[in-house]
């Protein structure tokens, strides 16, 4: 695709169920990241994975929290029993190789009520 | 681990003023320092990046400042725009297989008339 696609664009869930996330990143890209970022605020590392395989999980904030990508392509970043402090906007980017521009998508908004 | 410091954390700045956006990293790793524009409801995007080869680069109304020595990068906008509001995040990563990239708290520039 021409940028990067993230799904939905909202998601508004009740605290207790899971949700899932997708990210398509641009096509070739064989980085891609997951950061958080709650209102106002900065830009949280959760995870990085370089092609399917991930080197760096260690900013996923808790063990409810998971994520996968298939095929070099597709990611799922899912969230098991959400709670109201999972509330933020999720990012995905992508990027060719090392020291190259990421490209972001434009993010999922997170709402747990 | 906090490893990219950026200051200040919101600034404002009259039309045709220079903002000044000022960042500190510790990994002396980091070999690639792209600063990225996000405005709202929207993902970062990159504004301009240099390499620690280079001591400054500009690009149009934006300079990157680099003192490797110091460990410190800035970045500064020359004439200031109101359509220049937006917040500026600076970022880091290394070379080499590991391709984290760590990003500063971001700076929410305001540009008064």
């Amino acid at each position: 695709g021409a940028g990067v696609s993230q799904s939905p664009s909202n998601k508004v869930t009740e605290k207790g169920k899971d949700v899932e996330l997708r990210c398509d990143p641009i096509s070739g890209h064989t980085a891609l990241y997951w950061y958080r970022q709650s209102l106002g605020q900065g830009l949280e590392f959760l995870i990085y994975f370089q092609g399917n395989s991930a080197p760096d999980k260690s900013g996923l904030p808790s063990d409810r929290f998971s994520a996968e990508r298939t095929g070099g392509s597709v990611s799922t970043l899912t969230i098991q029993r959400t709670q109201q402090e999972d509330s933020a906007v999720y990012l995905c980017a992508s990027r060719t190789g090392v020291g190259t521009e990421a490209f972001f998508g434009q993010g999922t908004r997170l709402t747990v009520v | 681990q906090q490893q990219v410091k950026q200051s200040p954390q919101s600034l404002i700045v009259q039309k045709g003023g220079i903002s000044i956006i000022n960042c500190a990293y510790e990994n002396t790793a980091f070999d690639y320092f792209p600063w990225y524009q996000q405005f709202p409801g929207k993902g970062p995007a990159l504004l301009i990046a240099i390499r620690p080869d280079v001591s400054e680069k500009k690009e149009g109304r934006f300079t990157i400042s680099f003192n490797k020595s110091a460990k410190q990068f800035s970045l500064h906008i020359m004439d200031s725009q109101p359509g220049d509001s937006a917040t500026y995040f600076c970022a880091a990563s290394p070379s080499g297989g590991y391709q984290k990239v760590t990003f500063g708290t971001g700076t929410k520039l305001q540009v008064i008339p």
